[in-house]
């Protein structure tokens, strides 16, 4: 089974518009954490927003949040008001207690002006 | 503003030649990691290191691949001979784990060496 899935190859979301990226993930590791990376055209990775599994609350970092549903294993990042700038591809990560960090495929987003 | 660095950014070789990428990781940090990303497989972890011992390199192919940490300010990827197939973006990212736990909670990635093996 996928570590990690993101089943949204490609998204647009209007300037100004929230957009939600989906990640589900499969660990039967009590212990993990979660992450998204941004990946602009330039090709660097820049992390975003971490969330642990014993994290009663879901993450924020500005205008990225962490939709976590434990029962669902699944860990959304929300973009609000989104801009230009944010078009890039978006990687879901997990990292096991003691094994490794585990990536998704990615999501492509558009923002459209 | 600390951050992980990568040399060479680009790298162009022929086959059968050694490839050597070095990365220095953020001042403090006690984990590097080496992946490589292509289009077909992605993000793959090719190897990990903690107080510069190597935990993990089963990611990596062991005839042709090594992972060192010379020391804790550099850890290079080598590749010899080079093929074809290597070709990729290869990044190394560095991290903190706290005591008693083998990773730490975040990675911060370095901005990657694009290998292109003709």
């Amino acid at each position: 089974a996928q570590k990690i899935t993101q089943t949204q190859p490609g998204m647009f979301v209007q300037e100004k518009e929230a957009v939600t990226l989906d990640c589900t993930y499969d660990t039967s590791d009590p212990s993990y954490g979660l992450f998204w990376y941004k990946q602009p055209s330039s090709g660097e990775m820049i992390f975003l927003i971490y969330q642990g599994s014993y994290d009663q609350q879901n993450a924020t970092e500005g205008r990225y949040s962490l939709n976590f549903q434990k029962a669902r294993k699944s860990a959304n990042l929300v973009i609000s008001a989104s801009q230009l700038g944010d078009s890039a591809m978006y990687f879901c990560a997990m990292r096991e207690r003691i094994h490794q960090f585990y990536f998704g495929t990615g999501t492509s987003l558009t923002v459209i002006p | 503003d600390a951050r992980v660095t990568q040399t060479p950014r680009h790298k162009v070789t022929e086959m059968g030649q050694e490839v050597t990428m070095r990365c220095q990781p953020i001042l403090g940090h006690n984990t590097v990691f080496w992946y490589r990303q292509t289009m077909m497989q992605g993000l793959e972890l090719l190897a990990y290191f903690r107080n510069r011992a190597p935990l993990d390199d089963s990611g990596m192919p062991k005839d042709r691949f090594s992972a060192e940490m010379p020391d804790a300010t550099l850890a290079t990827l080598k590749i010899q001979p080079s093929e074809p197939r290597d070709s990729a973006v290869y990044f190394c990212a560095s991290g903190l784990a706290p005591d008693g736990r083998p990773l730490p909670y975040e990675q911060y990635f370095g901005p990657g060496t694009r290998l292109t093996v003709t």
